[in-house]
């Protein structure tokens, strides 16, 4: 079945570095990959979103990266600010179009001062 | 921008009673919500799509007497757990896509936190 999955359940980085968060899927027919940022006790947030016909998409401070060859895809987040500090969760799109996203087990980000 | 309220956001509740979890879309209208369950530390699970005027479609593995989905109006789903136990203990969100922000962009709720004693 269509799956997607997170290289590593946690990361941690230093105030200010750049920080990577990976993505794999499953589902070659997957038509956009959406990224969302969950804070404590709240709902996902939307970050960015990517459509299959790009390999990359660029927004403020956040940089989503999209390999369909490997299918992978990856979130770059500039200069990692603590507010930062959350779980991200990649989501894919299914290839029916209904709307239904299949999220991924999330990577906790944490980031140092 | 595109706004999805819960009510209520969290709710403590006994053992056997049923909950009522609502679902609105402030500023746009959705024939189209999903229902998500999240566990502790665990990812979001899609429980079922809930269509205005017409049946949920629940995913494989939800039972569909347990949790009722009605879906009355453009702008609110209601999602009632009905005779609740300790396991159905989690956190339900719903989403909606407001449409003019991509394909398929689902705006969440804040979430409704469920204990069951």
């Amino acid at each position: 079945g269509e799956s997607v999955g997170l290289h590593l359940p946690t990361l941690s980085v230093q105030e200010g570095d750049n920080s990577i968060i990976n993505c794999a899927y499953s589902n070659s027919a997957s038509d956009y990959f959406i990224w969302y940022k969950q804070e404590s006790g709240k709902g996902p947030q939307f970050i960015i979103d990517i459509r299959s016909n790009m390999d990359k998409r660029q927004g403020q401070r956040v940089t989503v990266l999209l390999n369909k060859t490997v299918k992978h895809l990856s979130l770059q987040i500039a200069a990692t600010q603590p507010g930062d500090s959350a779980v991200y969760f990649c989501a894919s799109g299914g290839s029916s179009n209904t709307g239904k996203l299949i999220f991924g087990q999330g990577t906790t980000l944490q980031v140092k001062p | 921008g595109a706004v999805v309220s819960q009510h209520p956001s969290w709710v403590i509740c006994k053992s056997g009673t049923s909950v009522k979890i609502e679902c609105r879309s402030l500023d746009f209208q959705a024939t189209t919500m999903f229902w998500y369950r999240q566990f502790p530390k665990q990812s979001l699970m899609l429980m079922a799509t809930s269509n205005e005027g017409s049946k949920a479609t629940y995913e494989q593995g939800v039972e569909k007497d347990k949790f009722l989905i009605n879906h009355a109006s453009l702008t609110l789903s209601t999602l009632t757990v009905t005779s609740a136990h300790p396991e159905d203990s989690s956190f339900y969100i719903c989403s909606a896509n407001p449409g003019g922000t991509g394909a398929n962009v689902l705006t969440f709720g804040a979430g409704s936190r469920l204990t069951v004693l």
